[in-house]
């Protein structure tokens, strides 16, 4: 299986901030990595698809970047609905794999 | 929009067999998309289950395999979980999602862009 890390398990960060979070994967996956946003009691909601993606409807201060094994999301300028937990995921093969998540909380 | 809702029992006796079914509205399951089942154990990630396309052929996580069946019923439009064998360790908010593909640069990518609400499965006696 494809193990996906994000290293932070969590990040403190104020509305506007420019916030950065990484995902590693422990082989190259090209561009097959998507990135979620979830709040609690909620499903998980597509935010980047293909790595750098915006999937439609998604704010565009929300970006992703990178390939082979190294990816970001970066969220601009933080808004009070973006206090959330984020997982990336690998599609390259199955089984589908995500990372741990990384929770973006308020400063 | 396509709409996808699980049901099932919400408590499981252990060594028993866990069964879900997510209803699809608002689309055919027979479109080219396949159909995941994706769970959470509480305060923990997301874990992929398996899939199934709409011809029947699935793909299942290894961890999981030798106790999972997901089957497809298109004269009703949904999909069906079922795990055997359950232990306090498949206590989890399931979800079942769809994963759709987009075709950039010749590439086809998947992503789950739609999701059911889930729902809470306890094993307990």
């Amino acid at each position: 299986d494809i193990q996906m890390t994000q290293s932070q398990s969590s990040l403190s960060a104020s509305v506007g901030d420019r916030v950065t979070i990484t995902c590693q994967a422990s082989q190259s996956i090209g561009m097959y990595l998507n990135w979620y946003q979830q709040k609690p009691g909620k499903a998980p909601k597509i935010l980047i698809y293909a790595a750098s993606s915006l999937q439609t409807g998604v704010p565009t201060r929300f970006s992703g970047s990178g390939s082979g094994t190294d990816f970001t999301l970066t969220i601009s300028s933080l808004q009070p609905e973006d206090f959330a937990t984020y997982f990336c995921q690998q599609t390259y093969n199955t089984p589908r794999t995500f990372g741990q998540g990384t929770r973006v909380e308020i400063k | 929009q396509v709409q996808l809702q699980e049901s099932g029992p919400g408590l499981v006796k252990p060594s028993g067999t866990l069964s879900l079914t997510c209803a699809v509205s608002g689309g055919s399951i027979s479109s080219t998309k396949w159909w995941s089942w994706v769970r959470q154990p509480p305060g923990k990630g997301l874990e992929w289950i398996g899939e199934i396309y709409h011809s029947g052929r699935t793909n299942y996580n290894p961890s999981l395999k030798s106790r999972v069946t997901i089957s497809v019923d298109k004269s009703k439009n949904e999909f069906s979980l079922k795990l055997s064998s359950v232990t306090a360790a498949d206590t989890a908010l399931y979800y079942c999602a769809r994963e759709g593909s987009s075709s950039t640069n010749l590439s086809y990518y998947y992503a789950m862009d739609v999701w059911g609400q889930g729902t809470t499965v306890t094993v307990s006696s």
